[in-house]
């Protein structure tokens, strides 16, 4: 079974700085998809950005771009230029390519803003 | 980005009673919906994948008459949980993704159930 890490609980960034939160998997698949997804207080689940694991590139959004290591099974996400909006939990997700379209989650990192 | 309601946004029952929670995927059709519950101060968990015109497959240690889900239509989908108790109360949140347009997941806004 396919499991996801992520092993800073908490981190903190001042605003309008840089913060990298990290996350890494175990599979045995070569096929599959990667997710950072948000939840504000709110508790609404936002897609922030996405991986396919056949593609080198890493994927960028905006202020939102990750440091895909296929070998390693590390998938961080780096945030530019921290906004107080950024403030909340993110999950990492780990979806198989083969059929099975359940989302695995790590356990999360709540991220805060500091003025 | 595709959108996902979830009715109603909280709850509060009585044990022993039943209460429904609604998904619908607003803006487009999904074959595939499925039902998460999240603890406070936890991760998602994925109770079931609900699938249009069939049973849902439900994940390991999760009661399927407790939890009964229902996939009526490509834009609907429910969650019943039957004799509600205490230890039922939490956050449910549904998903779903858009046929033959890619692997991403929309979610809900959730829906906190709270049995007294």
């Amino acid at each position: 079974a396919q499991t996801v890490t992520q092993s800073q609980p908490e981190m903190s960034v001042q605003e309008a700085e840089t913060v990298t939160l990290s996350c890494t998997y175990d599979t045995s698949e070569s096929d599959y998809y990667l997710f950072w997804y948000k939840q504000p207080p709110s508790r609404q689940m936002i897609l922030v950005i996405r991986q396919e694991a056949y593609k080198q590139q890493n994927a960028t959004e905006n202020r939102f771009s990750v440091n895909f290591q296929k070998a390693a099974k590390s998938f961080s996400l780096k945030i530019s230029d921290s906004q107080l909006g950024d403030a909340a939990m993110y999950f990492c997700a780990y979806r198989s390519g083969f059929g099975n379209e359940k989302l695995t989650f790590g356990t999360g990192t709540r991220l805060t803003i500091i003025p | 980005g595709a959108v996902v309601s979830q009715h109603p946004s909280r709850v509060i029952c009585k044990s022993g009673t039943s209460v429904k929670i609604e998904c619908r995927s607003l803006d487009f059709q999904a074959t595939t919906m499925f039902w998460y519950r999240q603890f406070p101060k936890q991760s998602l968990m994925l109770m079931a994948t609900s699938n249009e015109g069939s049973k849902a497959t439900y994940e390991q240690g999760v009661e399927k008459d407790k939890f009964l889900i229902n996939h009526a239509s490509l834009t609907l989908s429910t969650l019943t949980v039957t004799s509600a108790h205490p230890e039922d109360s939490s956050f449910y949140i549904c998903s779903a993704r858009v046929d033959l347009a890619g692997e991403t997941q929309y979610f809900g806004p959730g829906t906190r159930l709270l049995v007294l």
